[in-house]
C-alpha cells in the first residue's frame, strides 16, 4: 500500500517568514495530493490540492509543488500569520477502487508573532 | 455545499458498553464513506471504507467485530464501537466521497466525535 512520510514534525517560524513542509510517497500510481490544515479538536480542512498532471499550484499565500519522478511534494506558505498555526497533513491518493487516502504524520506549525 | 455531519460530537461511556456514531452527508450522496481514528498528536488512521449496500472493508489490524459499520443509505453511515474499553478512547472522524456532481477524488470530513471510555 501507499506510504507517506512528512517532515518536519514541528516547525516554528516568525510571523511574515515562509514555511515549507515536505512529503514523500511510495506508490507511483498515486495521482492526487491534498493538503489539510487541522486545528485542535476540529476536522481537517482542505487548503490546497494538486493532481499528478500539474507540477505546481498556487492559491494566494499557499503553494504546492509536485515532483512525480522523485515522488515528493511540498507545501509552501508565504507571509505566515499567527492564524496559520495548526497541524498540517499531506496525503496521497491512488487511483481506482475506493481511492483510499493515506495521510502523512503531520507537521505542527507555530507562527510566532 | 459538501457538508458532512457527525453525531454525537462527544460521548462518554462506561467500559463494556457500546456506542454508535452517525455520519451524514447533508447535501450530496456518498457511495463511499471512510472512518478514521485519530489519537492525540497523531495522524488520521483509516479504519475502514464504508460502501452503501455492501460490507465495509477494514484496514489491517482493525477488528471488524468490534467496530461495526453500516452504510444503509447514500447519505448515512454508522460506526458502532462494541464493548468499548478505555483504549478505544479517541477522536473518530468520518469522511464522504460524492457519488456525482463533484470531483470523486475529493473527500469531505465530518467534524469528528470525541469518545471517552471510562
Amino acid at each position: 500500500g501507499e506510504n507517506v512520510e512528512q517532515h518536519p514534525s514541528t516547525l516554528s517560524v516568525q510571523e511574515g517568514d515562509s514555511a515549507v513542509i515536505k512529503c514523500t510517497y511510495s506508490d507511483s500510481a498515486s495521482n492526487y495530493f491534498p493538503w489539510y490544515k487541522q486545528e485542535l479538536g476540529k476536522r481537517p480542512q482542505l487548503i490546497i490540492d494538486i493532481r499528478s498532471n500539474v507540477g505546481e499550484k498556487k492559491d494566494q499565500r499557499i503553494a504546492v509543488t509536485l515532483n512525480k519522478t522523485a515522488k515528493h511534494f511540498s507545501l509552501h506558505i508565504t507571509e505566515t500569520q499567527p492564524e496559520d498555526s495548526a497541524v498540517y497533513f499531506c496525503a496521497a491518493n491512488p487511483p481506482g477502487g475506493y481511492q483510499k487516502v493515506t495521510f502523512g504524520t503531520g507537521t505542527k506549525l507555530q507562527v510566532i508573532p | 455545499g459538501a457538508v458532512v455531519s457527525q453525531h454525537p460530537s462527544w460521548v462518554i461511556c462506561k467500559s463494556g458498553t457500546s456506542v454508535k456514531i452517525e455520519c451524514r452527508s447533508l447535501d450530496f450522496q456518498a457511495t463511499t464513506m471512510f472512518w478514521y481514528r485519530q489519537f492525540p498528536k497523531q495522524s488520521l488512521m483509516l479504519m475502514a471504507t464504508s460502501n452503501e449496500g455492501s460490507k465495509a472493508t477494514y484496514e489491517q489490524g482493525v477488528e471488524k467485530d468490534k467496530f461495526l459499520i453500516n452504510h444503509a443509505s447514500l447519505t448515512l453511515s454508522t460506526l458502532t464501537v462494541t464493548s468499548a474499553h478505555p483504549e478505544d478512547s479517541s477522536f473518530y472522524i468520518c469522511s464522504a466521497r460524492p457519488s456525482s456532481g463533484r470531483p470523486t477524488y475529493e473527500q469531505y470530513f465530518g467534524p469528528g466525535t470525541r469518545l471517552t471510555v471510562t
